[in-house]
């Protein structure tokens, strides 16, 4: 009972270098989304996708890129590292009107 | 627009006392409110919820929140507190799309 699933758990990049964080359910929720937790701040929202083929920005998507071509799989795509990218990301799932389902978390330094 | 306040960053309490986390939300709307508590190093766990009826809802590990659409408040209590509750818990209000908007987050420190 996979549940949400992040690679990789710890990743360190160099500035401007790009990656993609991966994200996979196996609950068949169709909502999904991804919010970065920085000390203070809660948690804030990315990108999120209500349905394969469909996404949209949240609270702070600068710098970052998602696309959904299947329902299983939303990954997130840093497209030139930077400093500020610094933070632990998490992915979620869920179905609309009940609660998300979160992924482990990936913590990521930029350096 | 929406928003979550948790006014208590840091909370600390003493083993076997009682406990009261703060919450609330600005939603045009009856919303979905969500407890959530992150362990050191871990993901985040869900609580209990609320959807609609009964305003006193139950969670996990003796949890429970209570509903005041008159206050906009969804405040957490737990009658006592064990040393393994210390944690980060996180309030989220949601939309009926599925998108959660978290507060800050209150830390919740156990003395023994």
């Amino acid at each position: 009972n996979a549940g949400v699933t992040q690679t990789p758990k710890f990743q360190v990049l160099k500035t401007g270098q790009s990656m993609t964080l991966q994200c996979a359910q196996d609950m068949n929720h169709e909502y999904m989304s991804w919010y970065r937790q920085d000390p203070g701040m809660g948690l804030r929202l990315i990108h999120y996708s209500v349905g394969a083929g469909i996404t949209d920005q949240g609270e702070v998507p600068n710098g970052y890129n998602v696309s959904r071509s299947t329902t299983e799989d939303f990954p997130l795509r840093l497209l030139s590292a930077a400093p500020s990218q610094t933070s632990v990301y998490f992915c979620a799932s869920g179905r609309a009107g009940t609660e998300a389902f979160f992924g482990q978390g990936t913590r990521l330094t930029v350096v | 627009a929406q928003s979550v306040t948790q006014p208590d960053i840091h909370i600390t309490v003493s083993e076997g006392a009682s406990l009261e986390l703060r919450c609330n939300y600005s939603y045009g709307a009856t919303p979905y409110l969500f407890w959530y508590v992150q362990s050191p190093g871990q993901g985040l766990q869900l609580l209990l919820k609320y959807f609609s009826g009964d305003t006193l809802v139950q969670g996990i590990k003796g949890f429970e929140a209570e509903f005041k659409r008159s206050q906009s408040s969804f405040n957490l209590r737990k009658p006592s507190v064990h040393w393994s509750d210390a944690a980060e818990y996180f309030c989220a209000v949601g939309e009926s799309t599925g998108k959660l908007i978290f507060g800050q987050g209150t830390t919740l420190q156990v003395k023994p």
